[in-house]
């Protein structure tokens, strides 16, 4: 089946520092999205990527669609404490309509 | 715009009482609502599909008969889980597609943790 690996797993970081996610896929996706989990709570969309090549922001956050479709990154400038949380990237199956989620990257800011 | 609430936020129920979680789009239609749930430091595993009006699609592994979806309106999905087991102590989400004008996003809801005796 399809399967988003999401790299690193974890990421310990100062404040202030930049963060880079990454997600690569085996199959195709027209659609890359990635959001945001806090404990105990449901993800919350950040960026959503419809075009090869895209690149868009959403203030301190970039994220790029790879131009083979099959890998997305995620940026984090300047981090802040409320950066802390889970990321989960997402390919969207257009076929199936339904999400194909990666691992998800836990970031963890050191004040 | 583009809310989704889950209700109840957490339940806990004793071995074999079914349990049923509400998701409603608040401010818009979803044709299509989605459930997940996600184990401990796990990502989110696709349960099954909802559409409104006809049944649901159910992931490979995931037992319809234990696990009821109801999709009756373009705003209301109820999951229920019937026989409730200690291993089905877990965090639900439910997702909603709207209609036209809402792109291919998802948007979850805030999730139900649920935890059986």
């Amino acid at each position: 089946g399809q399967q988003l690996n999401q790299s690193p797993q974890s990421m310990f970081i100062q404040e202030g520092e930049d963060v880079s996610m990454n997600c690569t896929s085996s199959s195709i996706f027209n659609t890359w999205l990635w959001y945001k989990q806090d404990p105990g709570e449901g993800p919350v969309l950040l960026i959503a990527l419809y075009k090869a090549g895209e690149l868009t922001s959403n203030g301190r956050l970039t994220a790029q669609f790879g131009i083979t479709r099959k890998d997305s990154f995620l940026n984090i400038s300047a981090s802040i404490p409320s950066d802390v949380g889970i990321y989960f990237c997402a390919g969207l199956d257009q076929g199936a309509q339904k999400l194909v989620f990666g691992q998800g990257t836990r970031l963890t800011i050191n004040p | 715009g583009a809310v989704v609430s889950q209700h109840p936020s957490w339940v806990i129920c004793k071995s074999g009482t079914s349990v049923k979680i509400e998701c409603r789009s608040l401010d818009f239609q979803a044709t299509t609502m989605f459930w997940y749930r996600q184990f401990p430091k796990q990502s989110l595993m696709l349960m099954a599909t909802s559409n409104e009006g006809s049944k649901a699609t159910y992931e490979q592994g995931v037992e319809k008969d234990k696990f009821l979806i109801n999709h009756a309106s373009l705003t209301l999905s109820t999951l229920t889980v019937t026989s409730a087991h200690p291993e089905d102590s877990s965090f639900y989400i439910c997702s909603a597609n709207g209609l036209a004008g809402a792109g291919n996003e998802q948007f979850f809801g805030p999730g139900t943790r649920l935890t059986v005796l």
